[in-house]
């Protein structure tokens, strides 16, 4: 499992209040990834980062800011929460590695964050 | 335009049967990855595939195998004798980008139900 954990695992929190989700791994990846999970969309990808202070946006990034000042950690804040962002919010972190000649990708997962927002 | 496209809302097959999970993808980048997730009813998604767009052979991995068409921008998941526990929701993704930009565009899943 990459050694991925992500806290809270559960918030219920009420609009307009400032949220932050915790992102932490344990096996020095470079990139790492924030995704939020809503029936009928799949997952989407909200911010990434490929390095320490190094981010870049998804295609939902309006309303999110990320930070990374340590390796194995990779901040969510939602500034101001919206109950348009009650949704389930994944972490990941992306590896590469060669296998029997061939390139291999993967992304392994966190647990998942349930956060409702009133 | 959709990136990944999933077609197939949700499927059934019957227990030891095999199954197809059809998934396109439209990129104009040379260089790109498709995967497979499964999300099981717990939550949590579990890689099951890679192929790189460069590689000459389909993926396979134990009972999921990837049917790669390039030229149709297919990117099939083939599981092979269904087992009850292969009941969940499945994702194709696919990575675009140059080393170092790394984005990943998921489809909107399947849900796949092995009947006994």
């Amino acid at each position: 499992d990459a050694g991925i954990t992500q806290s809270p695992r559960h918030k219920v929190t009420e609009t307009g209040t400032p949220v932050t989700l915790r992102c932490h791994q344990t096996e020095n990846h470079r990139y790492m990834y924030w995704y939020r999970q809503d029936p009928g969309h799949g997952l989407r990808l909200i911010h990434y980062s490929y390095g320490v202070k190094d981010t870049d946006k998804g295609e939902v990034s309006d309303g999110y800011s990320v930070s990374r000042s340590k390796t194995e950690d990779f901040l969510l804040t939602l500034e101001s929460a919206t109950s348009s962002q009650t949704s389930v919010y994944f972490c990941a972190i992306s590896e590469k590695r060669s296998s029997g000649g061939r390139g291999r990708e993967t992304q392994y997962f966190g647990p998942g964050t349930r956060l409702l927002v009133l | 335009a959709q990136k990944i496209t999933q077609t197939q809302p949700g499927m059934f097959v019957q227990e030891k049967e095999a199954v197809t999970l059809d998934c396109t993808y439209d990129t104009s980048d040379p260089s790109y990855g498709l995967f497979w997730y499964k999300q099981p009813s717990s939550g949590e998604m579990i890689f099951l595939i890679y192929q790189g767009s460069y590689d000459q052979q389909n993926a396979t991995e134990g009972r999921y195998s990837l049917n790669f068409q390039k030229a149709r921008k297919s990117a099939n998941l083939v599981i092979s004798a269904s087992q009850l526990g292969d009941s969940a929701m499945y994702f194709c993704a696919m990575r675009e980008g140059a080393s170092g930009t790394y984005k990943y565009i998921f489809g909107t899943g399947t849900r796949l139900k092995v009947l006994a």
